[in-house]
Order: structure tokens, then C-alpha cells, then sequence
């Protein structure tokens, strides 16, 4: 277990539609980030927050938004949904935004777009 | 250019035996770190190890160890002792310190490779 919550685990909804995952990191993790795992693209990064502030961005859609809250956790926000936004989408968690400490991931939310 | 490339798109071991998973990256960022991540069929990315650039040994947790060469710019995972709770997928990532404003924490990630353990 690696203290990384994501919700929801599973997700199926329509083309067009708009859905909001969300994150809770480990405790005293002030790091939170966002990754899309497809098969043609791979692991891509998408955005990073530190301590309520957008810190990176990664090649992240306009139709995506995401925002980190006062007690850390985040939501990643997707709108318009596509049949290729169908994803695993994992949020990750460390406790600075660099440095050597690794990156705790969660058990990711599989979004399905019918 | 690839930042990170794995070109075993997979391998076998049998079980008790040694692997070793390739990665080679490319950055001119002479401060970088690299991971190594596990990622099982039921989909959670699990934490390996890590290498910094300034790092003089190579890194080891447990059975795994980094062998790291920094002129040759690889970060090969040795796995020592396979069991077959290590089939899965293996991903090399890395993060550089100066790669822009905008890429802060960024990790990025190789193709990965498949690892199958036999009994």
C-alpha cells in the first residue's frame, strides 16, 4: 500500500461527458502529480502541484484541468471526453516537489469512454 | 530523441536466477535522478529504486540493485534471486533538474519491459 488514495478505481461514461478523479497523497506529502498511461502513448506526465500551486505541466489537454486543495488532495478534471482519453490515470505523491525522493503512485482510476 | 529507452520489450528468467532489465537516457542536465518502477498485472505502480547523477555507488534495495554507468548514460535494474512474484512490468524512469520551468518534478518514463518468471 503506498498511502496514495485514488477515487474512484473504476470509471465508464460517454463521449462528451466530463468526470473528476480524485487523490489523496501520503500523509505529509506536499506533492501531488498527475500521469496517463495508454497503450500507444505510454506513462506521460500530465501536471504537478506543490503545496496548492501548480508547479509543472506536462502535455496536458486544455479539455483537462486539475487544482490541489488546502488539505493536498487533488482532482484532475476532464471535459468533453473523448474515445481517446480512455486511460489509466494515476496520481502520484512525494513529499518535496524535487530532490531525491521518489514518487508513491496510487492504485490509479481505469477510465473507459464508450 | 528517446529520453529514456528500454529495449527489451521483454524477457524471461527462470525463478532463483538473475535479470537484468536495460534502460539508457539521454540528458545533458548534469543533475538528474533515475527510478525504477514495477508495474504488476493488477495495474498499481510500485516503487524500486533509485540513482542520483552525483550518486558515487550504485544504489541496492534488497534484490534489486542499479548498475549504474554515468559515461555510457545506463541505469540497468539487476533483480538477484527471481521469484515469481517479480513478473511484471518494469519501468525505467528519470528526472532531470534543469529541464525547464515547466517540468519541475516531471518524471519521465521508458516503454517498459516485460519480465516473466518461470518456475
Amino acid at each position: 500500500d503506498s498511502g496514495v488514495t485514488q477515487t474512484p478505481k473504476h470509471l465508464i461514461t460517454a463521449t462528451g461527458q466530463r468526470v473528476t478523479l480524485r487523490c489523496s497523497p501520503r500523509s505529509g506529502d506536499l506533492s501531488v502529480y498527475w500521469y496517463q498511461q495508454s497503450l500507444d502513448q505510454g506513462l506521460q506526465f500530465l501536471i504537478q502541484y506543490y503545496n496548492g500551486e501548480e508547479r509543472a505541466k506536462g502535455n496536458i489537454l486544455e479539455r483537462f484541468s486539475a487544482q490541489q486543495f488546502p488539505d493536498l488532495h487533488s482532482e484532475l478534471n476532464l471535459s468533453s471526453l473523448e474515445l481517446g482519453d480512455s486511460a489509466l490515470y494515476f496520481c502520484a505523491s512525494s513529499v518535496g516537489g524535487y530532490g531525491n525522493q521518489p514518487q508513491h503512485f496510487g492504485d490509479g482510476t481505469r477510465l473507459s469512454i464508450l | 530523441a528517446q529520453k529514456i529507452t528500454q529495449t527489451q520489450p521483454g524477457m524471461f528468467v527462470q525463478e532463483k536466477e538473475a535479470v537484468t532489465l536495460d534502460c539508457t537516457y539521454d540528458t545533458s542536465d548534469p543533475s538528474y535522478g533515475l527510478f525504477w518502477y514495477k508495474q504488476p498485472s493488477s495495474g498499481e505502480m510500485i516503487f524500486l529504486i533509485y540513482q542520483g547523477s552525483y550518486d558515487q555507488q550504485n544504489a541496492t534495495e534488497g534484490r534489486y540493485s542499479l548498475n549504474f554507468q554515468k559515461a555510457r548514460k545506463s541505469a540497468n535494474l539487476v533483480i538477484s534471486a527471481s521469484q515469481l512474484g517479480d513478473s511484471a512490468m518494469y519501468f525505467c524512469a528519470m528526472r532531470e533538474a534543469n529541464a525547464g520551468g515547466t517540468s519541475y518534478g516531471k518524471l519521465t518514463f521508458g516503454q517498459g519491459t516485460i519480465l516473466t518468471v518461470h518456475p
